[in-house]
């Protein structure tokens, strides 16, 4: 069975320390991972797509990288500013159009 | 990406009320929709794919009768939720399909959060 889980489910930072959240899955013929940011009451907001094993994909203070089994979304020097929940989302080949969500990690930049 | 836009963003309404919450593709011609709804600490979960001229595809579990949808231009989707309950108290929110092909990306609407008393 496709499945997607994030962690940790949690993650407070100082403004300026950096940290990683993790994405693992497991699915039958990745066509693509998928890195959204949400806001309180907001639909999700697209950040990266990660297609094949090796991949890596940077916009401002974020990097995504993804190995077989995972993604990692890097987060640099953050800021008060980032604090959202990150959702990691992965489509199969079996999957049709539809995408396997995990639960998302929930992050506070305080400053 | 594309600009997708909903209305209205909240919506109160009563027991036994339908409520249309709109969906609009702003900059893309979109052929396929998705429409989500999403409780408090929960994951996104599909409700149904609108395919525009034609019926939708709704997910295992969802009520057709009772989520109504149509799609009835490239830009212009509408979740009709009838009789609605306090369960149905969500949020709810669209998104388009950049392409259809293997690397579709989605891009989501702001969200309608429904409140039914």
């Amino acid at each position: 069975e496709d499945q997607v889980t994030q962690s940790p489910e949690a993650l407070r930072l100082q403004e300026g320390e950096s940290s990683s959240l993790n994405c693992s899955y497991t699915v039958s013929g990745l066509r693509g991972l998928f890195w959204y940011r949400q806001d309180p009451g907001k639909g999700p907001e697209f950040l990266f797509t990660l297609y094949s094993a090796g991949e890596e994909k940077e916009k401002e203070r974020l990097k995504a990288t993804l190995t077989k089994k995972e993604s990692f979304l890097h987060i640099t020097a953050p800021k008060p500013e980032d604090s959202a929940t990150y959702l990691c989302a992965v489509k199969g080949a079996g999957n049709n159009r539809k995408l396997i969500w995990g639960l998302g990690t929930s992050l506070a930049v305080n400053p | 990406g594309a600009v997708v836009s909903q209305h209205p963003s909240r919506v109160i309404c009563k027991s036994g009320t339908s409520v249309k919450i709109e969906c609009r593709s702003l900059d893309f011609q979109a052929t396929t929709m998705f429409w989500y709804r999403q409780f408090p600490k929960q994951s996104l979960m599909l409700m149904a794919t609108s395919n525009e001229g034609s019926k939708a595809t709704y997910e295992q579990g969802v009520e057709k009768d009772k989520f109504l949808i149509n799609h009835a231009s490239l830009t212009l989707s509408t979740l009709t939720v009838t009789s609605a309950h306090p369960e149905d108290s969500s949020f709810y929110i669209c998104s388009v399909g950049s392409s259809g092909g293997p690397q579709e990306t989605q891009y989501f609407g702001p969200g309608t959060r429904l409140l039914v008393l």
